[in-house]
């Protein structure tokens, strides 16, 4: 069957750094995709991993190892405004189907 | 480009009513998903269109929901007759040649008394 756990909660403080974490069992498994939601806004894209290793966008990075269905979402330099739910969103279907769940909602503290 | 463009972005109904939900995707974009996202469930994909034809709708929960895409220009979800577990955030995306970026619509919140 498939199935994806992240943490649904996970509290910092300003300036720190975040990690996290998912994992994920699924069939025709393409990558890893990462999105952040605001209270009351939309789903946005934010990075995708193919390949195994480490992808960098300026303060965010995203890992992937296939072999261990798992994968992370780093954030450095916490602000304020990186307050929000993150998903991890495994990509199937042929390439073109994210699977989504209840994703972790990240408090960052002063 | 406007984004994905949602219709009516509220909506209080009772139960037993219709309700059609609306979404103009992307211009140019071949995909079109319709999502269902509530606190319990999270963000669920109910159905998913390529080139207007249905692909795979095996998240449409039961024959009260319904989706089309009479064009490319435009996709309707419809729940008949509404049941308040119905209410939650329902979001339209769509999707061009790269999988794993979909751009969402800003949902329509949707609450059935």
């Amino acid at each position: 069957g498939q199935s994806l756990e992240q943490p649904s909660e996970v509290t910092a403080v300003e300036g720190a750094i975040v990690q996290i974490n998912c994992t994920y069992q699924t069939s025709g498994f393409y990558g890893l995709s990462w999105y952040q939601q605001h209270d009351g806004g939309a789903p946005t894209f934010l990075s995708y991993n193919a390949l195994d290793g480490l992808e960098e966008t300026g303060r965010f990075s995203s890992f992937l190892s296939r072999s261990d269905s798992y994968g992370y979402l780093l954030l450095q330099e916490l602000q304020m405004k990186d307050s929000a739910s993150y998903f991890c969103a495994p990509l199937t279907g042929g390439g073109n189907k994210l699977t989504f769940g209840t994703g972790t909602q990240l408090k960052v503290e002063l | 480009d406007a984004g994905v463009i949602q219709s009516p972005r509220h909506e209080v109904t009772e139960m037993g009513q219709e309700v059609t939900l609306r979404c103009k995707p992307i211009s140019g974009h071949d995909y079109l998903f319709w999502y269902r996202q509530t606190m319990m469930r999270g963000l669920e994909l109910l159905i998913y269109f390529n080139n207007n034809v249905p692909i795979d709708d095996s998240g449409m929960p039961e024959d009260r929901f319904s989706a089309k895409m009479p064009n490319a220009s435009f996709s309707t979800l419809k729940i008949q007759p509404s049941e308040p577990r119905d209410s939650a955030v329902y979001f339209c995306a769509s999707q061009g040649a790269r999988g794993e970026t979909q751009y969402f619509g800003p949902g329509t919140r949707l609450l059935v008394l």
